[in-house]
């Protein structure tokens, strides 16, 4: 079955430090793949999306390419803000035109100024 | 993106009662979700809110428990019934998009004494 594993948090920072945070998945056919994020006290936004493999998403400073190789979809920064600090939900779509989402368990991000 | 509004934010509950969630979005939308989001663990998907029609569910989730209405293309409303400690949750409201993401609503965080 299709299936997210992400790294486990909370990871903590220092301002300006670089950013990874792990996503793996499993999925039959071709998915597209979504990094999410969750602010203290609001809703999830969506911060990235890729749909074909070597497709590159970026959005705020925030990278992840979709690799079909690995089967990788791992979400960078390269200077991190304290503003930065929420938790992060890598997904995927199993097919296009399915809304059924499978969500990582979320990563929580620190970063301290 | 679309704008989506619930209502309560949040609610403090007693065992035993039901508590009806509310979602409103400013445009018309075919797809609409209901997800829930328990402490410390990913999003799962209760139920497909469809217009004119009963709600299409999730494996584990089944109508009496948590019944939604859908009577036009901008809202909906999830109730949440006889409500256990177990229940206590983020639910969330979702809309699809036409280019396959998924909008998320505020959440309700409800906890149940």
């Amino acid at each position: 079955g299709n299936s997210v594993t992400q790294m486990e948090g909370p990871v903590t920072l220092s301002e300006e430090a670089f950013l990874t945070i792990n996503c793996t998945y499993t999925a039959t056919g071709y998915p597209s793949l979504f990094w999410y994020v969750q602010y203290p006290g609001e809703g999830l936004q969506l911060l990235l999306k890729a749909t074909k493999a070597d497709d590159k998403g970026s959005n705020k400073g925030f990278e992840a390419t979709y690799r079909k190789e690995t089967t990788s979809f791992h979400l960078e920064k390269g200077s991190v803000q304290v503003s930065d600090s929420a938790v992060y939900f890598c997904a995927l779509s199993p097919s296009s035109g399915t809304y059924k989402y499978i969500f990582g368990t979320g990563t929580r991000l620190k970063v301290l100024a | 993106s679309a704008v989506i509004s619930q209502k309560p934010s949040r609610d403090i509950c007693q065992r035993g009662t039901s508590l009806t969630i509310q979602c409103q979005v400013d445009s018309q939308v075919t797809m609409m979700f209901w997800y829930r989001q328990q402490p410390g663990q990913s999003l799962t998907l209760i139920a497909t809110a469809n217009q004119g029609s009963e709600a299409t569910y999730e494996s584990g989730f089944v109508i009496d428990k948590f019944p939604i209405s859908r009577p036009n293309l901008t809202f909906s409303t999830l109730t949440v019934s006889n409500m256990s400690p177990e229940d206590s949750s983020i639910y969330l409201c979702s809309v699809g998009s036409n280019t396959g993401e998924l909008f998320f609503g505020e959440g309700s965080r409800l906890t149940v004494l």
